[in-house]
């Protein structure tokens, strides 16, 4: 099946630095790509959603100058923490969507020290 | 808008039990219903789906059927194993205008042998 791999899996960063998140679909190509966000007993919150050389659609709330997301190939795609603070500490989940269904990464754990 | 509303965890059997974990939905429109999985370090993985009202998804021994009366999309096992541990998580996707998947909080099945 459709593979969507993440990378780091886990990263511990310092209050103020920034943090890139990889995303990509090994062995697809991906029109669009998600980023989710989850907390500790809390649901997938959708943060963002990306396309192919497009600018990324933010969900409500969600700071786009914060979270940066580049989606430069139809196989990969970044999330970039920018300025993290321990508020910013969480699990981020990537999905990558083509016709025949939407996949998802194994997740990131970022703590921020 | 949109939500999914499911039973929260964990939810604790034995081997061989039987078991439901409940979810409902809210949508305005007629949405496709969804369980996921997420075994540890890993990502969700699809378990099951359907499209439209008495629809019933099955795979693995699981089964769900899509009920418009009551909006809800129970998941069921007659049987459930140790590999069953994991969390499961419902979700609604409306087929219309920019798909997005709605999630609910997930919830954790321990099985003990």
């Amino acid at each position: 099946g459709a593979v969507v791999s993440q990378h780091p899996s886990w990263v511990i960063c310092k209050s103020g630095t920034s943090v890139k998140i990889e995303c990509r679909s090994l062995d697809f190509q991906a029109t669009t790509m998600f980023w989710y966000r989850q907390f500790p007993k809390q649901s997938l919150m959708l943060m963002a959603t990306s396309n192919e050389g497009s600018k990324a659609t933010y969900e409500q709330g969600v700071e786009k100058d914060k979270f940066l997301i580049n989606h430069a190939s139809l196989t990969l795609s970044t999330l970039t923490v920018t300025s993290a603070h321990p508020e910013d500490s969480s699990f981020y989940i990537c999905s990558a969507r083509t016709l025949a269904g939407q996949y998802f990464g194994p997740g990131t754990r970022l703590t921020v020290t | 808008g949109d939500s999914v509303t499911q039973m929260e965890g964990p939810v604790t059997l034995s081997e061989e039990a039987f078991l439901t974990i409940n979810c409902t939905y809210t949508a305005t429109g007629y949405p496709s219903l969804f369980w996921y999985v997420q075994y540890p370090g890993e990502g969700l993985q699809l378990l099951l789906k359907a499209t439209k009202a008495d629809d019933k998804g099955s795979n693995k021994g699981f089964e769900a059927t899509y009920r418009k009366e009551t909006t809800s999309f129970h998941l069921e096992k007659g049987s459930v194993q140790v590999s069953d541990s994991a969390v499961y998580f419902c979700a609604s996707l409306l087929n219309t205008g920019f798909q997005k998947l709605v999630f609910g909080t997930g919830t954790r099945l321990l099985v003990s042998p």
